[in-house]
């Protein structure tokens, strides 16, 4: 199957700084790549829609300045959680494919501690 | 609306017992039901892709069935090592986003 990396697999930060997070397709090249949330024991839940070239779209209710995307390149996206809070602790997991059309492969997820 | 509902939540299995896990889902014209396998602390594991009812899936213990209503993901004879949460998804029409159910954690007990 097709690879997606994501990097870093944890990191811990203060409060009030940014993090920045990548998600990079290796061996395919993706113009839509997804952003999601997971809390322990639940399920994913999609925060946005990365478009290469374009702007994210944004699930509702998920606050677009506080997580900046960029897809500036085919094989790579970026989230960047602003002013992290301690509520912004979670584990974030990107996932793109070859095609629209089958399954999507997931990176590693990032594992974000806000202290 | 769209859903996807798994059951059990939880499975404990002695190894060596067969079971099923169920995955039922509303959605207005399917594109594709995905399962997928996610261990603690990692991204899900891609296992199998269904696009239409009566398809069938194998991987070594893992068997994927999907009818107009729900899939099935048998496990035979399982093994401690397949102790994980199985994710399914779907991908509803006019759209490229996957609803996931909220999973199946197994536990396969030596």
């Amino acid at each position: 199957g097709a690879v997606v990396s994501q990097h870093p697999s944890w990191v811990i930060c203060k409060s009030g700084t940014s993090v920045k997070i990548e998600c990079r397709s290796l061996d395919f090249q993706a113009t839509t790549m997804f952003w999601y949330r997971q809390f322990p024991k639940q399920s994913l839940m999609l925060m946005a829609t990365s478009n290469e070239g374009s702007k994210a779209t944004y699930e509702q209710g998920v606050e677009k300045d506080k997580f900046l995307i960029n897809h500036a390149s085919l094989t790579l996206s970026t989230l960047t959680v602003t002013s992290a809070h301690p509520e912004d602790s979670s584990f974030y997991i990107c996932s793109a494919g070859p095609s629209m059309n089958t399954e999507a492969f997931f990176g590693q997820g990032t594992r974000l501690t806000v202290v | 609306e769209d859903q996807v509902t798994q059951s059990p939540e939880a499975l404990r299995l002695q190894e060596g017992e067969s079971s099923s896990l169920n995955c039922s889902y509303t959605v207005s014209g399917l594109r594709g039901l995905f399962w997928y396998r996610q261990d603690p602390g990692k991204g899900p594991e891609f296992l199998f892709t269904l696009y239409s009812a009566g398809e069938e899936k194998e991987k070594e213990r893992l068997k994927a069935t999907l009818t107009k209503k729900e899939s099935f993901l048998h496990i035979t004879a399982p093994k401690p090592e397949d102790s994980a949460t199985y994710l399914c998804a779907v991908q509803a029409p006019g759209t490229y986003k996957y609803i996931f159910g909220t999973g199946t954690r197994l536990k396969v007990l030596a």
